[in-house]
């Protein structure tokens, strides 16, 4: 099963540049995240999305954008990067339940560097 | 919004010692609290979880106790070994996966 793939897996931009970090699941959930890991804060949730074309901002949304097309894909877009966005990128996947809590399966990271 | 603190940041154990990791909510709307072990270079990949309905949780050499009141849940790992070396994250969360708030890890080492 590839559950959660994140590519690129490493990256390197120069400041003002654009890419687009691409996530899939194959496991059909709903619910799709975009988090970021920096040194002693944990992660924090950037973007997230409950459903194809719906989507919202999380705890640090400024510099990215997202679009949910498909349910499968949930792609993370660095409009014009900058060096306090050098950071591991992690997408998450986890089936919407209103209720109880449910698992959530993350890829394997995309570590990118601005320089 | 929901804040999640961790303690402590990093901790050494000696192999068959046991180890504890403690976290603290703000939120009292949060009923889900998993935790997470993170491998060099891997994804976080859940271990256990407990929801607000239940005490206290175990599966095989860890556990996870929850003190709604008090508004602080803990993970215990017993009979340590070497491939417990990693980092390890909690996190709380109104309803399902969503919407998770993590607490700042803690790195721990079990040493031979």
């Amino acid at each position: 099963n590839a559950g959660v793939t994140q590519t690129p897996k490493f990256q390197v931009l120069k400041t003002g540049q654009s890419m687009t970090l691409q996530c899939a699941q194959d496991m059909n959930h709903e619910y799709m995240s975009w988090y970021r890991q920096d040194p002693g804060m944990g992660l924090r949730l950037i973007h997230y999305s409950v459903g194809a074309g719906i989507t919202d901002q999380g705890e640090v949304p400024n510099g990215y954008n997202v679009s949910r097309s498909t349910t499968e894909d949930f792609p993370l877009r660095l409009l014009s990067a900058a060096p306090s966005q050098t950071s591991v990128y992690f997408c998450a996947s986890s089936a919407f339940n209103p209720i109880l809590g449910t698992e959530a399966f993350f890829g394997q990271g995309t570590r990118l560097t601005v320089v | 919004g929901e804040n999640v603190e961790q303690h402590p940041s990093t901790l050494s154990v000696q192999e068959g010692d046991s180890a504890v990791i403690k976290c603290t909510y703000s939120d009292s709307a949060s009923n889900y609290f998993p935790w997470y072990k993170q491998e060099l270079g891997k994804g976080p990949q859940l271990i256990i979880d407990i929801r607000s309905n239940v005490g206290e949780k175990k599966d095989q050499r860890i556990a996870v106790t929850l003190n709604k009141t008090a508004k602080h849940f803990s993970l215990h790992i017993t009979e340590t070994q070497p491939e417990d070396s990693a980092v390890y994250f909690c996190a709380a969360s109104k309803t399902s996966g969503s919407r998770l708030t993590f607490g700042e890890g803690t790195q721990l080492t079990v040493n031979p």
